[in-house]
């Protein structure tokens, strides 16, 4: 089975710090994404990888960058944190454009 | 731009009932779709997936769903609801095209089941 694991469950951060949320998928797929969930506005792309050091902006990109040095992982930054990016991150992977995509379990992000 | 609209927020259903969650999409040219269900807490899970082929697609725990193009939708049944089934449900599509598109969800519907 696709694993897709995310690093924390939950994390609390202040206005201004940098975090990091980190991604790892095993099953060698090429494509990795990120989601923000929020009540009533579903799922919603943040960035996606097609690639090792590739990267493609999604429809909210503002305000989040990310990096993929390795296949297996994909890591969300969010430079300076805000109460705004206070959400549900979901991390996804699939094999191929088009085909179904696994997700993680999500990290709960708060930030004060 | 493509985008995918489920109607209803809420949705209350009695155990042992039927169910039918609608989504309707908009999509230019030959759409994938899928319905995932996430259960509180939990990341989400696929029922079912369209692709090609027969328009009537089973998935997991006794779900199915019609693709029906005349009507750009994909609405998912389950003839007897459990429990168990209470949870959040989101239609998405990508395209077909092959490229490495994330996938666009309807903004879910909330299935609550009464005893």
């Amino acid at each position: 089975d696709v694993k897709v694991t995310q690093s924390s469950r939950y994390l609390v951060k202040r206005t201004g710090e940098k975090v990091f949320l980190e991604c790892v998928q095993d099953m060698d797929h090429e494509n990795m994404f990120w989601y923000r969930q929020d009540p009533g506005l579903g799922l919603r792309l943040i960035y996606f990888s097609y690639d090792v050091k590739m990267k493609e902006k999604g429809d909210i990109p503002e305000g989040y960058s990310v990096s993929r040095e390795k296949k297996e992982r994909f890591s969300l930054i969010l430079e300076s944190a805000s109460t705004n990016q206070t959400s549900m991150y979901l991390c996804a992977s699939s094999l191929q454009g088009g085909n179904e995509q696994f997700f993680g379990p999500g990290t709960r992000l708060t930030v004060l | 731009a493509q985008s995918v609209t489920q109607p209803d927020i809420h949705i209350t259903v009695s155990e042992g009932a039927s169910l039918e969650l609608r989504c309707n999409y908009s999509y230019g040219a030959t759409p994938y779709l899928f319905w995932y269900v996430q259960s509180p807490g939990q990341g989400l899970q696929l029922l079912l997936k369209y692709f090609s082929g027969d328009t009537l697609v089973q998935g997991i725990k006794g779900f199915e769903a019609e693709f029906k193009r005349s009507q750009s939708s994909f609405n998912l049944r389950k003839p007897s609801v459990h429990w168990s089934d209470a949870a959040e449900y989101f239609c998405a599509v990508v395209g077909s095209g092959g490229g490495a598109d994330g996938l666009t969800f309807g903004k879910g519907t909330h299935l609550i089941i009464q005893p």
